[in-house]
């Protein structure tokens, strides 16, 4: 069965420090990958995704990730991060049918505390 | 975009009553989505509902216990039927605009069943 792993549970960081956060995925197929953002109360909201092309995207808020096909890898990273990064990040990977990208597989989430 | 709104925000309810989710949407849109977020675990997609069909359900879940209904193309409801403390969790609507693009969702019912 197709499934999103993260590796980390909660990250602490002081404003500035760099971050990555981890993310496997377990799909042979065709897949497109996604990174969710929820700020504290509330709705999720998009971050970055990855189609097809360049390998390396870069989304809002100076996050970016990196798609390693070899790997199986889709880590997010920022170079500096702020007090205002707090909140709980997904990977996503959709199901690869249909055309649909509501059909998504999570990952279990990785809460991110900034301290300022 | 799209703005998805869910009611109710939270609730609190007793074991075997059952709770129904509304969700809106401010545009019409082909496909919706229902999620379970339980305490600790990933988002889990329940089923998808389409206008003018059944909805189609994921592996354990089924329509008895989670009978979802979709109108129209801007709005859908989620039951969720005779409930116990295993139900508590939060749910969410999303939904997908076009294909190839990403999905949007709710800010998500909080239920406690007691």
């Amino acid at each position: 069965a197709q499934s999103v792993s993260q590796h980390n549970h909660h990250v602490i960081l002081s404003e500035a420090a760099s971050l990555e956060l981890g993310c496997n995925y377990s799909y042979g197929g065709t897949v497109n990958l996604f990174w969710y953002v929820q700020y504290p109360g509330q709705h999720l909201q998009l971050l970055l995704k990855y189609f097809s092309g360049d390998p390396l995207v870069k989304g809002i808020k100076g996050f970016e990730a990196e798609f390693i096909k070899s790997k199986f890898s889709f880590n997010l990273r920022k170079p500096s991060v702020q007090w205002s990064d707090t909140a709980e990040y997904f990977c996503a990977v959709n199901r690869g049918y249909g055309g649909s990208q509501g059909n998504l597989i999570f990952g279990k989430g990785t809460k991110l505390s900034v301290k300022p | 975009s799209a703005v998805i709104s869910q009611k109710p925000s939270r609730d609190i309810c007793q074991r075997g009553t059952s709770l129904t989710i509304q969700c809106q949407v401010d545009s019409q849109v082909t496909m919706m989505f229902w999620y379970r977020q339980q305490p600790g675990q990933s988002l889990t997609l329940i089923a998808t509902a389409n206008q003018g069909s059944e909805a189609t359900y994921e592996s354990g879940f089924v329509i008895d216990k989670f009978p979802i209904s979709r109108p129209n193309l801007t709005f859908s409801t989620l039951t969720v039927s005779n409930m116990s403390p295993e139900d508590s969790s939060i749910y969410l609507c999303s939904v997908d605009k076009n294909l190839n693009t990403e999905a949007f969702f709710g800010q998500g019912t909080r239920l406690t069943v007691v």
